[in-house]
């Protein structure tokens, strides 16, 4: 069965980066695109970017750019969202999301990962 | 910019039925997609492309889009469907929008 699974929680101090990591499995990872979505604390869904997988092309949330970079790696079915120069307001839960497909070819943001906390303190 | 617009909260008692609301700021048509997100869980696609349910998605969950406005529907609501939920577009082939949820409480 599908499944995207994400490392654990970071602790990081202002300045630092952070690095998450997405692992799929269940099917073919070059075909679907994973998406990112960040939630701070008790706000909503912020979208953070995407990858293609098969590429390794991005887009990013103009917010972001500069300062988050997506990459991903075939051999490991492994994506990975990068974030640099962190601050407190960067404290968040870190979602990866992959997207699969209706019967039409329409992309939906069908399964979503567990999250990772990421924490920014001094 | 797209922006998409959600009432911070709705209450529905029991067995009643809940409805919210994505209103969207620009013309022309757009699909809706709704998730819910528990407590302390990650988010769940329940409806897609404005009408469609996923697979093990009840079917007391349903949609509808008109004009500027996406609905969620909940039928007969229980305390299980308190959660978050977020009204999602896609601003072109891959980029998203999310609205800023709306708390279902079920009192």
């Amino acid at each position: 069965q599908v499944q995207v699974v994400q490392s654990g929680a970071e602790v990081k101090k202002p300045g630092a980066s952070v690095k998450v990591s997405c692992k799929a499995s269940g099917y073919t990872f070059v075909n679907y695109y994973i998406h990112w979505v960040r939630q701070a604390p008790g706000q909503g869904l912020e979208w953070m970017g995407v990858i293609n997988p098969s590429a390794g092309s991005t887009t990013y949330a103009q917010k972001f750019q500069g300062r988050v970079a997506m990459t991903r790696d075939t051999s490991t079915s492994t994506v990975y969202m990068e974030l640099s120069s962190l601050r407190s307001e960067d404290t968040a839960i870190y979602y990866c999301a992959r997207v699969n497909y209706d019967k039409s070819g329409y992309p939906l943001l069908g399964y979503w990962g567990q999250g990772t906390l990421v924490s920014v303190s001094s | 910019s797209y922006d998409v617009i959600q009432p911070l909260s709705v209450s529905v008692a029991p067995g009643q039925t809940a409805r919210i609301t994505c209103g969207r700021n620009n013309t022309g048509t757009k699909n809706v997609h709704w998730h819910q997100q528990r407590p302390g869980q990650a988010p769940v696609l329940v409806i897609y492309r404005d009408t469609n349910r996923p697979s093990g998605i009840p079917e007391r969950f349903s949609g509808s889009n008109s004009g500027n406005t996406a609905t969620l529907t909940i039928s007969r609501a229980q305390a299980g469907d308190e959660a978050d939920y977020y009204c999602q577009v896609w601003d072109s082939n891959t980029v998203v929008v999310f609205g800023g949820g709306t708390k279902l409480t079920v009192l």
